[in-house]
Protein backbone atom coordinates (compact mmCIF):
# COMPACT_ATOMS: atom_id res chain seq x y z
CA UNK A 1 0.00 0.00 0.00
CA UNK A 2 0.57 3.77 0.06
CA UNK A 3 3.32 4.86 2.83
CA UNK A 4 4.19 8.71 3.88
CA UNK A 5 7.34 8.84 5.61
CA UNK A 6 8.76 11.79 7.71
CA UNK A 7 11.18 12.50 10.35
CA UNK A 8 9.58 12.80 14.02
CA UNK A 9 11.50 15.96 15.40
CA UNK A 10 12.88 19.25 14.16
CA UNK A 11 13.46 22.03 16.34
CA UNK A 12 14.72 25.56 15.51
CA UNK A 13 15.05 28.83 16.40
CA UNK A 14 12.47 32.17 16.18
CA UNK A 15 13.40 33.80 13.18
CA UNK A 16 15.17 30.88 11.66
CA UNK A 17 13.81 29.23 8.45
CA UNK A 18 12.08 25.68 8.94
CA UNK A 19 12.49 22.93 6.35
CA UNK A 20 9.89 19.79 6.89
CA UNK A 21 10.47 16.97 4.51
CA UNK A 22 8.73 14.15 3.65
CA UNK A 23 9.04 11.26 1.43
CA UNK A 24 5.85 8.78 -0.33
CA UNK A 25 5.62 5.67 -2.71
CA UNK A 26 2.79 6.30 -4.73
CA UNK A 27 3.43 7.35 -8.25
CA UNK A 28 -0.18 7.88 -8.76
CA UNK A 29 -0.56 10.70 -6.06
CA UNK A 30 -2.60 13.48 -7.25
CA UNK A 31 -2.66 16.24 -4.55
CA UNK A 32 -0.13 16.66 -2.18
CA UNK A 33 -0.72 18.50 1.49
CA UNK A 34 0.48 19.63 4.47
CA UNK A 35 -1.66 19.13 7.59
CA UNK A 36 -0.98 21.54 10.99
CA UNK A 37 -1.98 20.04 14.57
CA UNK A 38 -1.76 22.46 17.33
CA UNK A 39 -1.80 21.04 20.77
CA UNK A 40 -5.01 19.37 21.85
CA UNK A 41 -6.45 20.27 18.70
CA UNK A 42 -7.47 18.38 15.25
CA UNK A 43 -5.43 18.79 12.39
CA UNK A 44 -6.12 21.82 9.78
CA UNK A 45 -5.09 22.20 6.10
CA UNK A 46 -1.92 24.34 5.80
CA UNK A 47 -1.23 24.39 1.89
CA UNK A 48 -1.51 21.99 -0.93
CA UNK A 49 0.25 20.85 -3.66
CA UNK A 50 -1.25 19.77 -7.27
CA UNK A 51 0.94 16.47 -8.24
CA UNK A 52 1.62 18.65 -11.57
CA UNK A 53 3.48 21.42 -9.74
CA UNK A 54 7.21 21.91 -8.70
CA UNK A 55 6.75 24.57 -6.24
CA UNK A 56 3.90 27.01 -4.53
CA UNK A 57 4.30 29.83 -2.50
CA UNK A 58 1.63 31.16 0.07
CA UNK A 59 3.26 34.11 2.43
CA UNK A 60 5.85 32.53 4.59
CA UNK A 61 5.30 28.78 3.02
CA UNK A 62 7.07 27.19 0.49
CA UNK A 63 5.92 23.96 -0.83
CA UNK A 64 8.69 22.07 -3.33
CA UNK A 65 7.92 18.78 -4.72
CA UNK A 66 10.25 16.08 -6.93
CA UNK A 67 7.88 13.86 -8.37
CA UNK A 68 10.88 11.97 -9.81
CA UNK A 69 12.03 11.24 -6.22
CA UNK A 70 8.51 11.33 -4.62
CA UNK A 71 9.66 14.00 -2.43
CA UNK A 72 7.89 17.17 -0.60
CA UNK A 73 9.17 19.92 1.61
CA UNK A 74 7.63 22.43 3.49
CA UNK A 75 9.60 25.84 3.92
CA UNK A 76 8.66 28.11 7.00
CA UNK A 77 10.58 31.71 6.55
CA UNK A 78 11.28 33.42 9.62
CA UNK A 79 9.78 30.60 12.05
CA UNK A 80 7.61 32.20 14.59
CA UNK A 81 6.62 30.41 18.26
CA UNK A 82 3.45 30.14 17.23
CA UNK A 83 4.32 28.01 14.28
CA UNK A 84 5.04 25.24 17.07
CA UNK A 85 3.03 22.19 16.13
CA UNK A 86 2.76 18.90 14.32
CA UNK A 87 3.19 18.76 10.65
CA UNK A 88 1.80 15.94 8.67
CA UNK A 89 2.53 15.51 5.09
CA UNK A 90 -0.60 13.54 3.44
CA UNK A 91 -1.02 12.44 -0.29
CA UNK A 92 -4.14 11.91 -2.11
CA UNK A 93 -3.92 9.18 -4.84
CA UNK A 94 -6.63 9.16 -7.96
CA UNK A 95 -9.33 6.93 -6.20
CA UNK A 96 -13.05 7.74 -6.23
CA UNK A 97 -13.93 7.51 -2.25
CA UNK A 98 -10.96 10.42 -1.53
CA UNK A 99 -8.21 8.29 0.52
CA UNK A 100 -5.98 10.15 1.93
CA UNK A 101 -2.45 8.73 3.31
CA UNK A 102 -0.94 10.16 6.24
CA UNK A 103 2.67 10.57 7.63
CA UNK A 104 3.61 9.81 11.12
CA UNK A 105 3.85 13.93 11.64
CA UNK A 106 6.81 16.10 12.52
CA UNK A 107 7.09 17.95 16.06
CA UNK A 108 8.48 21.48 15.20
CA UNK A 109 9.91 22.87 18.53
CA UNK A 110 10.87 26.33 17.79
CA UNK A 111 13.26 28.02 20.36
CA UNK A 112 12.52 31.43 21.22
CA UNK B 1 -20.73 26.66 11.98
CA UNK B 2 -19.76 24.54 14.22
CA UNK B 3 -18.15 22.34 12.00
CA UNK B 4 -16.58 18.99 12.82
CA UNK B 5 -17.61 18.24 16.92
CA UNK B 6 -16.96 14.43 18.60
CA UNK B 7 -18.65 13.34 21.30
CA UNK B 8 -17.27 12.70 24.18
CA UNK B 9 -13.87 14.89 24.68
CA UNK B 10 -12.24 11.93 26.94
CA UNK B 11 -12.98 9.00 28.08
CA UNK B 12 -11.35 5.58 30.18
CA UNK B 13 -13.11 2.69 29.78
CA UNK B 14 -12.24 -1.38 31.34
CA UNK B 15 -11.05 -3.70 29.41
CA UNK B 16 -14.69 -5.36 28.06
CA UNK B 17 -16.80 -1.95 28.31
CA UNK B 18 -18.94 -0.88 25.13
CA UNK B 19 -19.28 2.82 24.12
CA UNK B 20 -20.01 4.77 21.24
CA UNK B 21 -17.85 8.06 20.35
CA UNK B 22 -20.45 10.53 18.29
CA UNK B 23 -19.15 13.11 15.19
CA UNK B 24 -21.44 15.29 13.84
CA UNK B 25 -20.89 17.68 11.07
CA UNK B 26 -22.70 20.98 9.83
CA UNK B 27 -21.10 21.33 6.57
CA UNK B 28 -23.02 19.05 4.64
CA UNK B 29 -20.45 17.22 3.56
CA UNK B 30 -20.77 13.56 1.69
CA UNK B 31 -17.42 12.21 2.78
CA UNK B 32 -16.72 11.06 6.95
CA UNK B 33 -13.89 9.03 8.23
CA UNK B 34 -12.52 7.97 11.76
CA UNK B 35 -8.65 7.92 12.29
CA UNK B 36 -7.05 6.83 15.27
CA UNK B 37 -3.84 8.65 16.09
CA UNK B 38 -1.15 6.75 17.97
CA UNK B 39 2.37 8.18 18.83
CA UNK B 40 5.36 7.35 15.68
CA UNK B 41 2.23 6.17 13.98
CA UNK B 42 0.89 8.82 12.25
CA UNK B 43 -2.87 8.72 11.65
CA UNK B 44 -4.94 5.71 10.55
CA UNK B 45 -7.70 5.41 8.72
CA UNK B 46 -10.42 3.04 10.66
CA UNK B 47 -13.90 3.17 8.82
CA UNK B 48 -15.59 5.47 6.13
CA UNK B 49 -18.40 6.52 4.59
CA UNK B 50 -19.14 8.24 1.22
CA UNK B 51 -22.75 8.73 2.35
CA UNK B 52 -25.96 8.49 4.36
CA UNK B 53 -26.04 4.74 4.38
CA UNK B 54 -22.63 3.88 3.46
CA UNK B 55 -19.53 2.63 5.47
CA UNK B 56 -16.29 0.99 4.74
CA UNK B 57 -13.59 -0.62 6.22
CA UNK B 58 -10.05 1.58 6.21
CA UNK B 59 -6.82 0.36 7.48
CA UNK B 60 -7.17 -0.39 10.42
CA UNK B 61 -11.20 -1.88 11.19
CA UNK B 62 -10.75 -4.78 13.50
CA UNK B 63 -12.75 -4.10 17.00
CA UNK B 64 -14.76 -1.18 16.09
CA UNK B 65 -18.09 -0.87 14.11
CA UNK B 66 -19.12 2.18 12.19
CA UNK B 67 -22.96 3.70 10.88
CA UNK B 68 -23.83 6.59 9.12
CA UNK B 69 -27.68 6.57 9.46
CA UNK B 70 -28.33 10.79 9.07
CA UNK B 71 -25.58 12.53 6.69
CA UNK B 72 -23.96 14.50 9.33
CA UNK B 73 -23.20 12.27 11.85
CA UNK B 74 -21.12 9.65 11.74
CA UNK B 75 -20.57 6.74 15.17
CA UNK B 76 -18.16 4.82 15.96
CA UNK B 77 -18.41 2.16 18.01
CA UNK B 78 -16.47 -0.29 20.24
CA UNK B 79 -17.69 -3.35 21.29
CA UNK B 80 -15.66 -4.68 23.67
CA UNK B 81 -12.72 -2.14 24.55
CA UNK B 82 -8.94 -3.89 24.47
CA UNK B 83 -6.12 -1.77 26.11
CA UNK B 84 -4.70 -1.32 22.18
CA UNK B 85 -7.83 0.35 21.27
CA UNK B 86 -6.15 3.30 23.77
CA UNK B 87 -5.83 6.06 21.41
CA UNK B 88 -7.16 9.16 20.28
CA UNK B 89 -9.58 9.68 17.68
CA UNK B 90 -10.48 11.87 15.22
CA UNK B 91 -13.27 12.17 12.97
CA UNK B 92 -12.91 14.46 9.69
CA UNK B 93 -15.50 15.00 6.42
CA UNK B 94 -14.67 16.56 3.26
CA UNK B 95 -16.89 17.89 0.54
CA UNK B 96 -17.68 15.65 -2.67
CA UNK B 97 -17.00 17.00 -5.73
CA UNK B 98 -14.00 19.22 -5.14
CA UNK B 99 -11.07 19.31 -6.43
CA UNK B 100 -8.36 19.35 -3.96
CA UNK B 101 -10.72 17.36 -1.06
CA UNK B 102 -9.61 19.10 1.93
CA UNK B 103 -10.43 17.50 5.34
CA UNK B 104 -11.84 18.69 8.01
CA UNK B 105 -11.34 17.55 11.79
CA UNK B 106 -12.85 17.40 14.73
CA UNK B 107 -11.05 18.41 17.79
CA UNK B 108 -10.30 14.44 19.14
CA UNK B 109 -11.30 12.04 21.75
CA UNK B 110 -8.78 11.07 23.72
CA UNK B 111 -9.89 7.02 24.91
CA UNK B 112 -7.68 5.12 28.10
CA UNK B 113 -8.70 1.18 27.95
CA UNK B 114 -7.17 0.21 31.52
Amino acid sequence: GEDVEQSLFLSVREGDSSVINCTYTDSSSTYLYWYKQEPGAGLQLLTYIFSNMDMKQDQRLTVLLNKKDKHLSLRIADTQTGDSAIYFCAEKGPGGYQKVTFGTGTKLQVIP
Amino acid sequence: NAGVTQTPKFRVLKTGQSMTLLCAQDMNHEYMYWYRQDPGMGLRLIHYSVGEGTTAKGEVPDGYNVSRLKKQNFLLGLESAAPSQTSVYFCASTLAGTSYNEQFFGPGTRLTVL
